[in-house]
């Protein structure tokens, strides 16, 4: 079974940058084609997709946080992490990493395992 | 970006009852579409694919279909555990889009 945990600061203050670690259990993050996602959740509100690296290394990004935004992956921790520079309140939210299988280049199955989510606040 | 556009925003329904949720997607994403139930509190999980493709395990009751850019969910016979927030979610272009979710209560 597939697990995922979120780990880092959970108040970060404005212009500086956000910090978040994916640790997975269960299986290698090396293995196979898949996609290690970040999704955030400002509270009582909707979800929005933030980025992804592939087993391969290839990333991808939402345009509007592109400019600031980097995603990695510690294959020798079975880890991957997010990046996020220059925060602001509107970045004030819950974060999620998940997983998504490669089919072809579309995901297989929606997001099929997801960490707990960590709540991350933006403030002085 | 492609916009998820989920209706309704609530509903309140009573147990046995069939509910069902609509997205409308801004351009064709032929079946490209996910349904995920997010329980309080907790993170969301997807119980159809591909618009019709329910996940192992999910309870028959939940079911999904396509016509043109309209996605319909139903819930056959509602149960007192699925009060929950359901979004869908499109993967036919890059970025991956949300409905703004439909918040599912139980009377």
């Amino acid at each position: 079974q597939v697990q995922l945990q979120e780990s880092g600061p959970g108040l970060v203050k404005p212009s500086q940058t956000l910090s978040l670690t994916c640790s997975v259990s269960g299986d290698s993050i090396s293995r196979g084609s898949y996609f290690w996602n970040w999704i955030r959740q400002p509270a009582g509100k909707g979800l929005e997709w933030i980025g992804r690296i592939h087993t391969s290394g290839s990333t991808n990004y939402h345009p509007s946080l592109k400019s600031r935004v980097t995603v990695s992956v510690d294959k020798s921790k079975n880890q991957f992490s997010l990046k996020l520079n220059s925060v602001t309140a509107a970045d004030t939210a819950i974060y999620y990493c998940a997983r998504s299988e490669d089919s072809r280049g579309y995901m297989k199955a929606g997001f099929d395992y997801w960490g707990q989510g960590t709540l991350v606040t933006v403030s002085s | 970006d492609i916009q998820m556009t989920q209706s309704p925003p609530s509903l309140s329904a009573s147990v046995g009852d069939r509910v069902t949720i609509t997205c409308q997607a801004s351009q064709d994403i032929k079946k490209f579409l996910n349904w995920y139930q997010q329980k309080p509190g907790k993170a969301p999980e997807v119980l159809i694919f591909d618009a019709s493709n329910l996940k192992t395990g999910v309870p028959s009751r939940f079911s999904g279909r396509v016509s043109g850019t309209t996605f319909t969910f139903t819930i056959s016979s509602l149960q007192p555990e699925d009060l929950a927030k359901y979004y869908c979610q499109q993967y036919k272009i890059l970025p991956y889009t949300f409905g703004q979710g439909t918040k599912l209560e139980i009377k």
